[in-house]
């Protein structure tokens, strides 16, 4: 088992709706938990991160951490053509010594008008 | 503010000849530095990391090398390249510590022929 999974989509969805995209990961001491937004050939950008369990609001965008069922979602409100791009969950895993964020491979979102 | 470079934006080099991709960091220092491949359609592929100068560690043994000269430079090398080294590759930065926040920078586009 990977230690992070995401679906690669992609999802569609209607400018307004309500996007809510996840996440599992393998093991339950992960504590840190980041969400990247991705645009078409540009590097991964930090949109928010998350430490241990429950909800992290910023704007239209709520990071959410479950961490019974191992699983984290990203929801995005009132969606706008501008989010569509590509999101990526991270998660810190011990490597080497040093904790590397592990990534998943990403849920592409086309928002449409 | 910090800001990370990544140069060239994109690279068509044939099969066999040498690579250097360069990275710099402004505005911090002692930063972790990391090196990833992404393929198309494909999540983020760590290649090295490193935690100081003259420190590397390599995730996936391949024809490429990593080196840090400098505190806030990072390099990506090959002596020889494949078809399989093309693909989108990114630079990024973090503080280290307890910290685990990424910062990317553009990337560049190679395409080997």
């Amino acid at each position: 088992q990977k230690e992070v999974e995401q679906d690669p989509g992609p999802l569609s969805v209607p400018e307004g709706a309500i996007v809510s995209l996840n996440c599992t990961y393998s093991n339950s001491a992960f504590q840190y938990f980041m969400w990247y937004r991705q645009y078409s050939r540009k590097g991964p950008e930090l949109l928010m991160y998350t430490y241990s369990s429950g909800n992290k609001e910023d704007g239209r965008f709520t990071a959410q951490v479950d961490k019974s069922s191992k699983y984290i979602s990203l929801f995005i409100r009132d969606s706008q053509p501008s989010d569509s791009a590509t999101y990526l969950c991270a998660i810190p895993v011990l490597s080497g010594g040093s904790y590397i964020p592990t990534f998943g491979r990403g849920t592409s979102l086309i928002v449409h008008p | 503010s910090q800001t990370i470079h990544q140069w060239p934006a994109t690279l068509v080099q044939p099969v066999g000849s040498p690579l250097s991709l360069e990275c710099t960091v402004e505005g911090t220092s002692n930063p972790n530095l990391y090196w990833y491949r992404q393929a198309a359609g494909r999540g983020l592929q760590l290649l090295f990391y490193s935690v100081g100068i003259g420190q590397i560690s390599s995730e996936v043994p391949q024809n490429l090398s990593a080196s840090r000269p400098q505190d806030r430079q990072f390099i990506l090398s090959s002596k020889k390249l494949l078809l399989s080294d093309s693909g989108f590759y990114l630079c990024a930065w973090s503080r280290g510590g307890y910290t685990y926040e990424q910062y990317f920078g553009p990337g560049t586009r190679l395409t080997v022929t």
